[in-house]
């Protein structure tokens, strides 16, 4: 089965911790994206990347770190410099050509306590 | 910049309702739009797209239709079914953008009760 793989799907983490958030995808997609979703805001993109050993900041890049070593893997960083890092964190990944048509991992559940 | 409003949640409707999402839209261009639904614990699956006005986006018995004079993308769906219940967010694309990125609504919720 093609797919993205996020884990884990829960993770509780102290203040002042970094922390990194796996993704994997086997779909061959060249197009990858970490996007951060809290109640009633929708999603904001963290960080993209478009091709190995190249990422792009988005949005709300402050206190998050990526890396693109592989073209299946795009883990995110949450540093403990990230205010509020409490969230729900997305990684998405897409076709060749079909940028927009984004396809989305379950998710983890970042909790900092 | 370009930016999507959704109407508020939440949505509670009756099996077999009729639905209606209101999602409009600001943008430079001619941006693709798409309607992406996330069931409860999970991520987001694309429901359906439309890339130039006019076009109809249909998927599962739901439609939208990209408006461009009213910069609008409601969606739709004649009968609602209790697993239809999920949080559902119009996006846009901006074809201008090199990266692909998205623009998301802040999403509506809709439980359906049998």
């Amino acid at each position: 089965d093609g797919g993205i793989t996020q884990s884990p799907k829960y993770l509780f983490r102290k203040e002042g911790q970094n922390v990194t958030l796996s993704c994997e995808q086997n779909l061959n997609h060249d197009a990858m994206y970490w996007y951060r979703q809290d109640p009633g805001q929708g999603l904001r993109l963290i960080y993209y990347s478009q091709i190995v050993n190249d990422f792009q900041k988005g949005d709300i890049a402050e206190g998050y770190s990526v890396s693109r070593e592989k073209k299946e893997s795009f883990p995110l960083t949450v540093t403990s410099a990230q205010k509020n890092p409490t969230a729900f964190y997305l990684c998405a990944s897409s076709p060749p050509g079909r940028a927009s048509e984004q396809f989305f991992g379950p998710g983890t559940r970042l909790t900092v306590l | 910049g370009n930016s999507v409003t959704q109407m508020e949640g939440p949505v509670t409707l009756s099996e077999e309702a009729f639905l209606t999402i209101n999602c409009t839209y600001t943008a430079t261009g001619y941006p693709s739009l798409f309607w992406y639904v996330q069931y409860p614990g999970e991520g987001l699956q694309l429901l359906l797209k439309a890339t130039k006005a006019d076009d109809k986006g249909s998927n599962k018995g739901f439609e939208a239709t990209y408006r461009k004079e009213t910069t609008s993308f409601h969606l739709e769906k004649g009968s609602v079914q209790v697993s239809d219940s999920a949080v559902y967010f119009c996006a846009l694309s901006d074809r201008g953008g090199s990266q692909g990125n998205l623009i998301f609504g802040k999403g509506t919720k809709l439980s359906v009760k049998p």
